[in-house]
């Protein structure tokens, strides 16, 4: 089945740092792809996504590339700041046009920026 | 901006005992999800609602498991017989259509403790 693989965490960084999560994929047909955050004590939020190949999803300074040919969505961020840090997950839906849509996550990524 | 509520916050029962979730989806969306994340680990879908009954789920969602949409805005789940290991934090989400490109939008959660 669909499946999503996530670089093992906890990343420790120091702000301005420049930040890479990987994130590979396993699905049939053409997924979309996302990634979530969840601050401490709250619940998960849309970070950004990509629907097709070669589109890239931004926001907050935060970038991610759908790369159909490395199976990959690897999450950047040139200078991270304190207030960044939050477990991020890698996601998947619709491994096929039309499903249900329900996500599959990846085991998230705990990342702690040090002022 | 329209969100999605989740109630309780936190609800601690006792194993055996029935629980009811409750979620109040975005007033326009047709899709609704139930998530869990035990500690630590990665979010797992349970359920999906479309058209007032279940459209997939996963092999989580057994027989203890039951959703219902009782009214036009409520969405809930109830875990019949709890046992220890359904201690998790329990995430709604709903989404306006099914389509892989549209987002999902979470609530907070409900952590639920069974003792």
């Amino acid at each position: 089945g669909d499946s999503v693989t996530q670089m093992e965490g906890p990343v420790t960084l120091s702000e301005e740092a420049f930040l890479t999560i990987n994130c590979t994929y396993t699905a049939t047909g053409y997924p979309s792809l996302f990634w979530y955050v969840q601050y401490p004590g709250e619940g998960l939020q849309l970070l950004l996504k990509a629907t097709k190949a070669d589109d890239k999803g931004s926001n907050k300074g935060f970038e991610a590339t759908y790369r159909k040919e490395t199976t990959s969505f690897h999450l950047e961020k040139g200078s991270v700041q304190v207030s960044d840090s939050a477990v991020y997950f890698c996601a998947l839906s619709g491994g096929y046009g039309g499903s249900q849509g329900n996500l599959i996550f990846g085991k998230g990524t705990k990342l702690s920026v040090k002022p | 901006e329209p969100e999605v509520t989740q109630t309780p916050s936190h609800q601690v029962t006792q194993m055996g005992q029935e629980v009811i979730l409750r979620c109040v989806p975005i007033s326009n969306h047709l899709y609704f999800y139930w998530y869990r994340q035990i500690l630590g680990q990665k979010v797992e879908f349970l359920v999906s609602f479309y058209n007032n009954e279940i459209s997939e789920k996963s092999e989580i969602f057994d027989d203890q498991f039951s959703v219902e949409r009782p009214d036009g805005s409520n969405f809930t789940l109830k875990i019949r017989s709890t046992k220890l290991e359904d201690s998790a934090m329990y995430f709604c989400a709903s989404r306006w259509t099914g389509l892989k490109l549209d987002e999902q939008y979470f609530g907070p959660g409900t952590r639920l403790t069974v003792t």
